[in-house]
């Protein structure tokens, strides 16, 4: 079983829309949770982390943490063309954050 | 401030050689992470060092090993490789504050011919 998955895509949305993001995690003592975005080409950046159940909200964008359902979710609200990326779910299985295990990604077109 | 730096940004090596890519983290970051990212792919944990102590370590073979020096830079080098080794290899430093943020660098751009 993989560690962290998320639905591939690729994912398409149009200019405005909400795009919704699914990441689940196999370790279920995992603490911390976090979403990246990586450009073609360019290296992961951090859009958010969360650590407890329920919403986090950053702006046009939302984290969602189940750590019963072993799930979190990241909405873009209001998607511009340039958020078209790939996002990365990222989560620490180790102690004092020293094994971050990503997904595979999902890629993201918001189209204008 | 510098962010994470890596050096070489590219570099292109034939079957059975040896590699060694070299990291800076950011002034104040003490631990160093390694990942491989294969196009397509998210990055695969390989190590993380500490204080120059390794912390952690992906499910890579022995060919990988990597070292922390006093200055906090790291070196990850690969013994003998294969085509498969062909990859982004991304360095990142975490803030001592231990949100667990990874600041990445630009990655070096390995390819095995």
């Amino acid at each position: 079983q993989k560690e962290v998955e998320q639905n591939s895509g690729p994912l398409s949305v149009p200019e405005g829309a909400i795009a919704s993001l699914n990441c689940t995690y196999s370790d279920r003592g995992s603490q911390s949770f976090f979403w990246y975005r990586q450009y073609s080409g360019k290296s992961p950046e951090l859009i958010m982390f969360i650590y407890s159940n329920g919403d986090k909200e950053d702006g046009r964008f939302t984290a969602q943490l189940n750590k019963a359902s072993q799930y979190v979710s990241l909405l873009i609200r209001d998607s511009q063309p340039s958020d078209s990326a790939t996002y990365l779910c990222a989560v620490n299985m180790g102690y004092n954050n020293n094994d971050m295990r990503f997904g595979a990604g999902t890629r993201l077109t918001v189209k204008p | 401030d510098a962010g994470v730096t890596q050096s070489p940004t590219h570099l292109i090596k034939t079957r059975g050689q040896h590699v060694t890519l070299r990291c800076s983290p950011i002034s104040g970051h003490k631990s160093v992470s390694w990942y491989q990212q294969v196009l397509g792919q998210g990055p695969q944990f390989i190590f993380q060092y500490y204080e120059k102590e390794e912390r952690g370590r992906g499910n890579f073979p022995d060919r990988f090993s990597a070292r922390q020096f006093p200055n906090y830079s790291s070196e990850l080098n690969v013994n003998a490789l294969l085509l498969g080794d062909s990859a982004l290899y991304l360095c990142a430093s975490q803030s001592p504050v231990t949100t667990g943020e990874l600041f990445f660098g630009e990655g070096s751009r390995l390819t095995v011919l």
